[in-house]
């Protein structure tokens, strides 16, 4: 257990659909990180938040958006659902300075 | 900050040292270098971090150079378990850093 919590595990939905994503950061990190790997691809940083705010975006669909909460947890909503959405998604969290990223153990979504 | 350069793929045999190597020549000199792994389909783990001297824990050795420009990550004795993609970043302390992944070293340990 890496203690940054993503659920569901899987996901099965139909395109066109919207669905959301869940990560618990780990205890004291202010910083969530949502990134997209889809089949033999690389990991595609999608976008960050650190303490409630935005800090930095990458390349994320504009059907795609993120927020995080009072208490840290952070949720990344994916609309209008299309086949190539289809991947892993994964949540990474941190605490400033020079330590390491850890990261969930990631949602699988299936789009069919 | 600074790219990395890796090669896409690696075996080695079990019980082997396995010895992966990454370029970082335009490493700035506050700049970290950092070595994460991803097993199949699960997160990326991080492994070991260094600044300037060798550091040793109990998953991995990782060498850099005295310039700075290169690191070896170093498995001392690699397991069938062992086998994933290694990942090397480089990144300065503090700050917004966002990681970035490239496509890392697909490593392979076989029997």
């Amino acid at each position: 257990d890496s203690g940054v919590t993503q659920t569901p595990k899987h996901l099965i939905t139909a395109t066109g659909q919207r669905v959301t994503l869940r990560c618990s950061p780990r205890s004291g990190d202010l910083s969530v990180y949502w990134y997209q790997q889809s089949l033999d691809q690389g990991l595609q940083f999608l976008i960050q938040y650190y303490n409630g705010e935005e800090r930095a975006k990458g390349n994320i669909l504009e059907r795609f958006s993120a927020q995080q909460f009072p208490d840290l947890h952070s949720e990344l909503n994916l609309s209008s659902l299309e086949l190539g959405d289809s991947a892993l998604y994964f949540c990474a969290s941190s605490v400033a300075g020079i330590y390491g990223y850890t990261f969930g153990s990631g949602t699988r979504l299936t789009v069919v | 900050d600074a790219k990395t350069t890796q090669p896409p793929s690696m075996d080695c045999a079990e019980g082997r040292a396995a010895n992966l190597p990454c370029n970082h020549s335009t490493i700035s000199g506050n700049e970290y270098v950092y070595w994460y792994r991803q097993i199949h389909s699960q997160g990326p783990q991080y492994i070991i971090h260094g600044l300037k001297n060798n550091e040793t824990n109990e998953m991995a050795s990782l060498i850099i150079t005295e310039d700075r420009k290169s690191s070896t990550l170093i498995l001392p004795h690699a397991t069938l378990r062992d086998t994933a993609v290694y990942y090397c970043i480089v990144r300065a302390s503090g700050g917004s850093y966002i990681p970035t992944f490239g496509r890392g070293t697909s490593l392979i340990v076989h029997p």
